[in-house]
Parts: structure tokens; C-alpha cells; sequence
């Protein structure tokens, strides 16, 4: 089947801190890959996307490459700010059209 | 360009009670889904519709319908409101094939 994991958070970091949110998935086929972000009280957005094995995709500066032999797909950016603090979801999207989200991971960022 | 609206925004309910929930997109979307947001379960695919005229179920579909009579609209439906159905539900669009979807502000339900 199809699923996703994304690690638990909350995470709080302080403002210019380095932050990786982990992901892995199981799919059949060969997905694509995304992270949307949640900003409180809104829907979620497209942050970046990956469609094939090796892909980075960049956002915003952040960043995630599809790792097909590690079925990751994590996300990362090398300093974050205030403003940056949101729900992170992980999601894939099989040859169905059907999207899998993962749990989501809170960050707050701190000045 | 509205993109994505959900209404309403707010709704406190009876266990029992009836009503609808509507999406509309302005967008030509060929692609539309309902999901339902709860702590620590992330998304989960409610129904989804992928052209006028057709749906189809999704994770957890039970206590709810939904039609799309026009491409623009989809509608979700509780026919007896029950408190395990508390939750945000959001709607989203796509083209087909699209790899993006978008999504709505979101409807807070809260059945008593």
C-alpha cells in the first residue's frame, strides 16, 4: 500500500538554526513526492515537489531530494526565521491520483 | 480568482443533525477531494471526484456523500451528524494529472 511517516514533533528551534524534518514512504509504483506547509488557521500550500527518483526540490530555501533507496524524502533549510513556523506535511501522490499525507511536524521557530 | 472556497467556515452541530458542506473552485479544476483533519492523523481522503458527474471513496468514506453536479462545485454531505465526525475538513482541487493540489481555508465542525 501506500503511506507515509514523518517524524513527531513538536520541533522548536531557535531563529538561523539548521532544521531537518525526516520522511520516508512506501509506495507502489513511482510516486511523487511533496511537502505543503500549514500556516495557523489556513489550508495547506505547496511548499516543493519531486516527481522522479533523485529529483531536488526547492522552495523558499528549503529543500528535499527524493531518495528512492532510502524511500526519503526530508526536509531541510539552513537557517530558519519566525516566520518560517507552520505544520509541515509529507505527502505522495500515487499513479491514482490519490494523495497519502503524513501526520504533519510542528515547528516553531524562536527569536 | 477566489481559487479554492469552502463554506461555511464554522459549524456546531447535533448528533443526528444533517447538513452540507460546499467547495467551489474557480479554476476549471478537473480533480476535487475532500479530506478530514484530526490531531496525529494527519489528511485523510474522504471522497473524490474526478470529473463532473462521478465520485468515489476515499480512506473513510462512511457518513458521508458528496456529489458533483457541476464541475466547479463539490459538495460533501453528513446525513446524521455524529461527535466522531468532529473535525476540520478541507477541500482541495487539481488538474488532472496534476501534481499540486489546492486547497481551501477549511471548514471547523464541531458535533455535540
Amino acid at each position: 500500500g501506500n503511506s507515509v511517516t514523518q517524524m513527531e514533533g513538536p520541533v522548536t528551534l531557535s531563529e538561523e538554526a539548521f532544521l531537518t524534518i525526516n520522511c520516508t514512504y512506501t509506495a507502489t509504483g513511482y510516486p511523487s513526492l511533496f511537502w505543503y506547509v500549514q500556516y495557523p488557521g489556513e489550508g495547506l500550500q505547496l511548499l516543493l515537489k519531486a516527481t522522479k527518483a533523485d529529483d531536488k526540490g526547492s522552495n523558499k530555501g528549503f529543500e528535499a531530494t527524493y531518495r528512492k533507496e532510502t524511500t526519503s524524502f526530508h526536509l531541510e533549510k539552513g537557517s530558519v526565521q519566525v516566520s518560517d513556523s507552520a505544520v509541515y506535511f509529507c505527502a505522495l501522490k500515487n499513479t491514482g491520483n490519490q494523495f497519502y499525507f503524513g501526520t504533519g511536524t510542528s515547528l516553531t521557530v524562536i527569536p | 480568482n477566489a481559487g479554492v472556497t469552502q463554506t461555511p467556515k464554522f459549524r456546531v452541530l447535533k448528533t443526528g443533525q444533517s447538513m452540507t458542506l460546499l467547495c467551489a473552485q474557480d479554476m476549471n479544476h478537473e480533480y476535487m477531494y475532500w479530506y478530514r483533519q484530526d490531531p496525529g492523523m494527519g489528511l485523510r481522503l474522504i471522497h473524490y471526484s474526478v470529473g463532473e458527474g462521478t465520485t468515489a471513496k476515499g480512506e473513510v468514506p462512511d457518513g458521508y456523500n458528496v456529489s458533483r453536479l457541476k464541475k466547479q462545485n463539490f459538495l460533501l454531505g453528513l446525513e446524521s451528524a455524529a461527535p466522531s465526525q468532529t473535525s476540520v475538513y478541507f477541500c482541495a482541487s487539481s488538474y488532472w494529472g496534476g501534481e499540486t493540489q489546492y486547497f481551501g481555508p477549511g471548514t471547523r465542525l464541531l458535533v455535540l
